[in-house]
């Protein structure tokens, strides 16, 4: 089963402090979802990218696909508390092509 | 309108009961699913449903039943609950299936005393 490893797996900053989160496997994927979870609910996705070396930004977010498809990096300008949350990728995968979840980066943005 | 809803949100319960959970959705999609997270936050898939059938079980203790009486409902039965069954149980949907993006409900806390 593919091991999608998040990195790093706690950060916290100061709110107006950049971020960088990873998402690393060993197998190629089709295409790579991030979800946030907020405290006490469900993770929402945020984006899909789907082309080796695609950046898709989604206002102080930008996320970075791996040229080998195999990474994927979140990075986030001027974090604010809103921010904070437990961050996830995700990939199709196995036999039955379910959803498969990265270990998290749980991330904490002080005021 | 809750895309999906599930519930209870808490659920505190002694060793040895049975509970279950409901999740509903109103987004007319396909395919439904019963995921864990663990303490650790690690988010695993338990079952899936495709228009009332059973899709994906993965190798879940067949204490956990799920059951879903139409494509909008798809509901978990626990029995004989154990002291490593706490955790938060979610549930989703999604339009059909594969390479799709997943609804969250909000959770369901399970804590077995």
């Amino acid at each position: 089963t593919q091991l999608l490893e998040q990195s790093p797996q706690f950060l916290s900053i100061q709110e107006g402090e950049n971020l960088t989160v990873y998402c690393n496997s060993s197998s190629v994927f089709s295409s790579l979802q991030w979800y946030r979870q907020e405290p006490g609910e469900g993770p929402v996705l945020l984006v899909t990218v789907v082309t080796g070396g695609e950046v898709k930004k989604l206002k102080r977010l930008t996320f970075q696909f791996g040229d080998a498809r195999k990474d994927s990096s979140l990075h986030i300008t001027a974090a604010q508390p809103g921010d904070t949350g437990l961050y996830l990728c995700a990939n199709y995968g196995g036999a039955t092509n379910k959803l498969i979840f990265g270990t998290g980066t749980l991330l904490a943005v002080q005021p | 309108d809750t895309a999906v809803s599930q519930t209870p949100k808490y659920l505190v319960t002694q060793m040895g009961n049975d509970k279950s959970i409901k999740c509903e959705q109103n987004l007319g999609h396909d395919t439904m699913y019963w995921y864990k997270q663990d303490s650790k936050k690690f988010l695993k898939i338990m079952f899936s449903y495709n228009n009332k059938e059973l899709i994906i079980n993965e190798t879940v203790p067949n204490r956990f039943s799920p059951k879903s009486p139409d494509k909008a409902h798809l509901n978990l039965h626990i029995n004989s609950l154990e002291l490593g069954d706490s955790a938060v149980y979610f549930c989703a949907s999604s339009l059909r299936g594969s390479d799709e993006k997943l609804f969250f409900g909000s959770g369901t806390q399970l804590s077995v005393l």
